[in-house]
């Protein structure tokens, strides 16, 4: 099984930080990693896929990078709506990351 | 507008049944691989079943595998879970999610992205 690891699992962070969130993979999945924001008592919310495309209506703030097994997505000036947590996703087999939860420093 | 709703969850006690139902609109249903992720409470993510477009591919997790079926009936625009047997670690908010387009396809199934989810449905497993 491919397995999905986050770090870091929490990111303390301010208005207007460059933030970035690292997931690796156990085994290459060449570029099939999708990146997931997720809100409390919210479904998730698809930001990027294929790495680094990204979904329509997603502000550009929002990037990601990486192929094989080492990817990252950057959020290049964080906003109050971006307090949240993060999921990566592998969907070659469909594993999740544990998650990053940003929280407000 | 693309919509999900999930419905049938509830309480349950250990080894009973429930059928889990997902009503999808303002898409063609048809044309789109499906799958089912659950969230146990305060924990992170897990996917649990995938089926294609037609219903030719299915897979499941680990962890439920013998004990839960994916199906579909594109008829009535609707994604369904039974699941049986059930743990108290089954116990999670249960989301469809359809697959995006913007995939890869291989054996002639796709696959992709989950770019639309439903609310969730609570599944409690407890005596």
């Amino acid at each position: 099984d491919i397995q999905m690891t986050q770090s870091p699992s929490t990111l303390s962070a301010s208005v207007g930080d460059r933030v970035t969130i690292t997931c690796r993979a156990s085994q290459s999945i060449s570029s099939w990693l999708a990146w997931y924001q997720q809100k409390p008592g919210k479904a998730p919310k698809l930001l990027i896929y294929k790495a680094s495309s990204l979904e329509s209506g997603v502000p550009s703030r929002f990037s990601g990078s990486g192929s094989g097994t080492e990817f990252t997505l950057t959020i290049s000036s964080l906003q109050p709506d971006d307090f949240a947590t993060y999921y990566c996703q592998q969907y070659n087999t469909w594993t999740f990351g544990q998650g990053t939860k940003v929280e407000i420093k | 507008e693309v919509q999900l709703v999930e419905s049938g969850g509830g309480l349950v006690q250990p080894g009973g049944s429930l059928r889990l139902s997902c009503a999808a609109s303002g898409f063609t249903f048809s044309s789109y691989s499906m799958n089912w992720v659950r969230q146990a409470p305060g924990k992170g993510l897990e996917w649990v079943s995938y089926i294609s477009s037609s219903s030719s591919t299915i897979y499941y997790a680990d962890s439920v595998k013998g004990r839960f079926t994916i199906s579909r009936d594109n008829a009535k625009n609707s994604l369904y879970l039974q699941m049986n047997s059930l743990r108290a670690e089954d116990t999670a908010v249960y989301y469809c999610a359809r697959d995006q387009e913007l995939g890869y396809c291989s054996g002639g199934s796709c696959y992709g992205a989950h770019d639309y989810w439903g609310q969730g449905t609570l599944v409690t497993v407890s005596s």
